[in-house]
């Protein structure tokens, strides 16, 4: 059990828009601690997408974005392409484990 | 470009200790960042294991760090994970990272390619 809850999986069409949530607690995102999110596709090593809850890498496009409220983060991605399909992943500071903690990903599938 | 890149046995036997080195190019350790050790159990996500700083400075997963060592060689820009008493559930991909600070925490900003390890006698 992930101390960050991410739904198991998420899917749309290409050129929709979909969201993947992060849900928290006290100890973490509602602590203040920044959220990152992470981009794992099939055969390839994890990418940085969003750094910092809303920063985009350079080299990263502007339709990922990323969003933090209170206990939980967003990660948006519009305009949905199918090289957009694989793993997903946030990743926080937990006062209460004094460590890092990453969500259990969420699986996006590209109808 | 900054790349990092694992080696080390992809079959240690239970009880004994997994060993895997992090070799960076196009970054000095010695210019600064944290370097860390990440791992994927097989259908699983993602676990933090550790980071170390070129001065020796570490910090480690709670659920891990009385079996954990990280250590740094910053002569051969490399950094070393060392996993004791290992168990089929330690069997995963292993990971290194460049650990970037932001804020309150850190962020991978580079990966290595991952490294299978399997624990099996």
């Amino acid at each position: 059990q992930s101390v960050l809850t991410q739904s198991p999986s998420v899917s749309g069409a290409p050129g929709q828009r979909v969201t993947i949530s992060c849900t928290g607690s006290s100890s973490n995102i509602g602590a203040g601690f920044d959220v990152h999110w992470y981009q794992h596709l099939p055969g390839t090593t994890p990418k940085v997408l969003i750094y910092g809850s809303t920063n985009r890498p350079s080299g990263v496009p502007d339709r990922f974005s990323g969003s933090k409220s209170a206990t939980s983060a967003s990660l948006a991605i519009t305009g949905l392409q199918a090289e957009d399909e694989g793993e997903y992943y946030c990743q926080s500071y937990d006062s209460s484990l004094s460590g890092s903690v990453f969500g259990g990903g969420t699986k996006l599938t590209v109808l | 470009q900054v790349q990092l890149q694992e080696s080390g046995p992809g079959l240690v036997k239970p009880s004994e200790t997994l060993s895997l080195t992090c070799t960076v190019s196009g970054y000095s350790i010695s210019s600064g960042y944290y370097w860390g050790c990440i791992r994927q159990p097989p259908g699983k996500g993602l676990e933090w294991i550790g980071n170390i700083y070129h001065s020796g400075n570490t910090y480690y997963n709670p659920s891990l760090k009385s079996r954990v060592t990280i250590s740094v060689d910053t002569s051969k820009n490399q950094f070393s994970l060392k996993l004791s008493s290992v168990t089929a559930a330690d069997t995963a991909v292993y990971y290194c990272a460049r650990a970037a600070y932001y804020g309150s925490g850190f962020y991978l900003d580079y990966w290595g390619q991952g490294a299978l390890v399997t624990v099996s006698s």
